[in-house]
């Protein structure tokens, strides 16, 4: 059974500050890691995808890899009210189906 | 360019009544998924197609059918509703080059089952 965990949360922090999101998966062949970002009553939305070790950057998000440990983290940057949402991990083997983590909940407060 | 698109935005259905999803896509995509999304439990894989002509169960596929109607189309079906089935529904779709599968979701339909 794959497994990707994450805290459900909430994190709360406040504006203009670093926001670390983390996930942990078990399955150690995996190939691709996805993060989407989900709005309340909307659906998941990709915002990034990384494939291998190391950071990946766009804009004011990091994602971060790191295989040997089997976690992979998203670091939004100058968090603001409108990056509020449920962060949800995905992680994808050799199969086209990824396995999502049950989200973690992000409030950024003014 | 309309991405994933989902039919119809709200249901609600009395127990044993059927009724279709719809969802098609505009991007050219091999793989299609649906999957529920409920309180507390996360998405949860129904079907998917990994390519035209072809479907199979995901994690929960118990109560639904499937059909890929071509590479644009994949609807979901209840044949005899149930409360349990209550919940948001989302389509998807992915290229499923390589490694590459990243999903593009619809809006959602929201199914209420009394």
């Amino acid at each position: 059974q794959k497994e990707v965990e994450q805290n459900s949360g909430p994190l709360s922090v406040p504006e203009g500050a670093i926001a670390s999101l983390n996930c942990t998966y078990s399955d150690r062949g995996s190939q691709s890691f996805f993060w989407y970002r989900q709005y309340s009553g909307k659906s998941p939305e990709l915002i990034m995808s990384i494939y291998s070790n190391g950071d990946k950057e766009d804009g004011r998000f990091t994602a971060q890899l790191n295989k040997a440990s089997q976690y992979v983290s998203l670091l939004i940057r100058d968090s603001q009210p409108s990056d509020s949402a449920t962060y949800l991990c995905a992680v994808g083997g050799g199969s086209y189906i990824p396995t999502f983590g049950r989200g973690t909940s992000l409030i950024v407060h003014p | 360019n309309a991405g994933v698109t989902q039919t119809p935005k709200f249901q609600v259905l009395k127990t044993g009544q059927s009724m279709t999803l719809q969802c098609a896509q505009d991007m050219n995509h091999n793989s299609m998924y649906w999957y529920r999304q409920d309180p507390g439990m996360g998405l949860r894989l129904i079907y998917y197609s990994a390519s035209e002509g072809t479907t199979d169960k995901g994690e929960v596929p118990n109560g639904y059918n499937v059909s890929r109607l071509n590479k644009r189309e994949f609807s979901l079906r209840l044949e005899s509703a149930a409360p349990s089935q209550t919940s948001v529904y989302f389509c998807a779709s992915s290229d499923s080059q390589g490694v590459n599968y990243e999903q593009y979701f619809g809006p959602g339909t929201r199914l209420t089952v009394t």
